[in-house]
C-alpha cells in the first residue's frame, strides 16, 4: 500500500535558523511528492512538488525539497526560518494506483518559530 | 479571487439532520477532489470528478454521502442523517492536470 510518514509531530526552531521537516514515503514505482502549508482554520496552500528532475526543488516562500531515492525521503527546507512559517505541514504522494491523481497524505508536521 | 471557494465555511447541525455543501473550482480546471479532514490527522481522499463525470468514490463515503458535479463546474456533497463522527473539515480541491491540486479553504462540519 502507498504512505506517507512524517515521524515529527512538532518541530521547533528559532528565528533565523535553518528548518527541516522529515518526510518519507512508500510507493511502488517513482513517485510525485509534494508539500503543503495549512495555517489555523485554512485549507491548504501548495508549496512545491517532485515529479522528476534535479532532486532539489524550490518552491514558494523560500523553501525546498530534497528527493533521496534510496532514502525514500522527501524532507522539507529553508536556510532561515521566519515567525510566519509557523504553520502544520503536510507531506503527500500521489496515487500511482489509478488516473485520478488523489493525494495521500502525511498526518502532518506543526512548526513552531520561536522569535 | 480566482482560487477555488467553498461554502458556507461553517455548519453546525443537529444530528439526523441533512447538510449541503458548494465548491467552486478554479474554472478551467477539469479535476475536482473531496477530502475529509479530522483533528490531528491529514485529509483523506473521499471522491474525484473529472469534469461531470465521478470516477473514484473512497470507502469512507457512505451512502449517506452523495456528491455531484452537473456540468462539469461547481460541485455539491450532500450529507444525510449526519452522525456525530461526520463532524470534521470538508475540503475541495481542483487541478487541471493530475499534478497539484489546489484547495478551497474548507467547511468545518459540527455535528452535536
Amino acid at each position: 500500500a502507498q504512505s506517507v510518514a512524517q515521524p515529527e509531530d512538532q518541530v521547533n526552531v528559532a528565528e533565523g535558523n535553518p528548518l527541516t521537516v522529515k518526510c518519507t514515503y512508500s510507493v511502488s514505482g517513482n513517485p510525485y511528492l509534494f508539500w503543503y502549508v495549512q495555517y489555523p482554520n485554512r485549507g491548504l496552500q501548495f508549496l512545491l512538488k517532485y515529479i522528476t528532475g534535479d532532486n532539489l526543488v524550490k518552491g514558494s516562500y523560500g523553501f525546498e525539497a530534497e528527493f533521496n531515492k534510496s532514502q525514500t525521503s522527501f524532507h522539507l527546507k529553508k536556510p532561515s526560518a521566519l515567525v510566519s512559517d509557523s504553520a502544520l505541514y503536510f507531506c503527500a504522494v500521489r496515487d500511482m494506483g489509478g488516473n485520478t491523481g488523489k493525494l495521500i497524505f502525511g498526518q502532518g508536521t506543526t512548526l513552531q518559530v520561536k522569535p | 479571487d480566482t482560487g477555488v471557494s467553498q461554502d458556507p465555511r461553517h455548519k453546525i447541525t443537529k444530528r439526523g439532520q441533512n447538510v449541503t455543501f458548494r465548491c467552486d473550482p478554479i474554472s478551467e480546471h477539469n479535476r475536482l477532489y473531496w477530502y475529509r479532514q479530522t483533528l490531528g490527522q491529514g485529509p483523506e481522499f473521499l471522491t474525484y470528478f473529472q469534469n461531470e463525470a465521478q470516477l473514484e468514490k473512497s470507502r469512507l463515503l457512505s451512502d449517506r454521502f452523495s456528491a455531484e458535479r452537473p456540468k462539469g463546474s461547481f460541485s455539491t456533497l450532500e450529507i444525510q442523517r449526519t452522525e456525530q463522527g461526520d463532524s470534521a473539515m470538508y475540503l475541495c480541491a481542483s487541478s487541471l492536470i493530475a499534478y497539484e491540486q489546489y484547495f478551497g479553504p474548507g467547511t468545518r462540519l459540527t455535528v452535536t
